[in-house]
């Protein structure tokens, strides 16, 4: 089974933050990485897909990167709205898809 | 619009059952796979179960194999779980997602969550 790390688990920002999130996989996963965020209460929202492409409808201030085992989920300037427990998720063992365990993000 | 709305959770005792749907609406359902994800008090996320457009390929998480049933039935756009001698660590809110195959495959929309307790 591959097996997703994210880090941190949890962090404090400030409204117009840049902030990072990293998500790391067991074994390469090519660009096979997506990124969800929930808000509390709500069902998780795609955010990223395939790495790098924006799911429609999200904020441009949302971007995600990498390939291979590290990738990363980038806010600029973040926003109230923002703040959310954000996921990883791999899909390169389609269809049995697993998650990393998530980053909290907290208003500092 | 697309819509996914789960139903039939509740309160259960130890190895009791829920017969859990997920009703769809706003897109041809038959066409996409979906599946079971849950969310435990406070935890992450839990892929449970998925099952292809036609239903013919079905997989579960190790956790829940042998007492969980995933189906569909698309003259009805809906998808089920039934959750046979259910655990307390069964308990979770569980959700319906639909598959969008863009350059590997993510989930692109999810229902709302019906929470799940089993607890004597």
């Amino acid at each position: 089974d591959i097996q997703m790390t994210q880090s941190p688990s949890s962090l404090s920002a400030s409204v117009g933050d840049r902030v990072t999130i990293t998500c790391r996989a067991s074994q390469s996963i090519s660009s096979y990485l997506n990124w969800y965020q929930q808000k509390a209460g709500k069902a998780p929202k795609l955010l990223i897909y395939a790495a790098s492409s924006l799911q429609s409808g999200v904020p441009s201030r949302f971007s995600g990167s990498g390939s291979g085992t590290d990738f990363t989920l980038t806010i600029n300037s973040l926003q109230p709205e923002d703040f959310a427990t954000y996921y990883c998720q791999q899909s390169y063992s389609n269809p049995l898809l697993t998650f990393g365990g998530g980053t909290k993000v907290e208003i500092k | 619009e697309v819509q996914l709305v789960e139903s039939g959770g509740g309160l259960v005792q130890p190895g009791g059952s829920l017969r859990l749907s997920c009703a769809a609406s706003g897109f041809t359902f038959s066409s996409y796979e979906m599946n079971w994800v849950r969310q435990a008090p406070g935890k992450g996320l839990e892929w449970v179960s998925y099952i292809s457009s036609s239903g013919s390929t079905i997989y579960y998480a190790d956790s829940v194999k042998g007492r969980f049933t995933i189906s569909r039935d698309n003259a009805k756009n809906s998808l089920y779980l039934q959750m046979n001698s259910l655990r307390a660590e069964d308990t979770a809110v569980y959700y319906c997602a639909r598959v969008q195959v863009a350059r590997g495959s993510n989930w692109d929309y999810w229902g709302q969550g019906t929470l799940v307790t089993v607890s004597s």
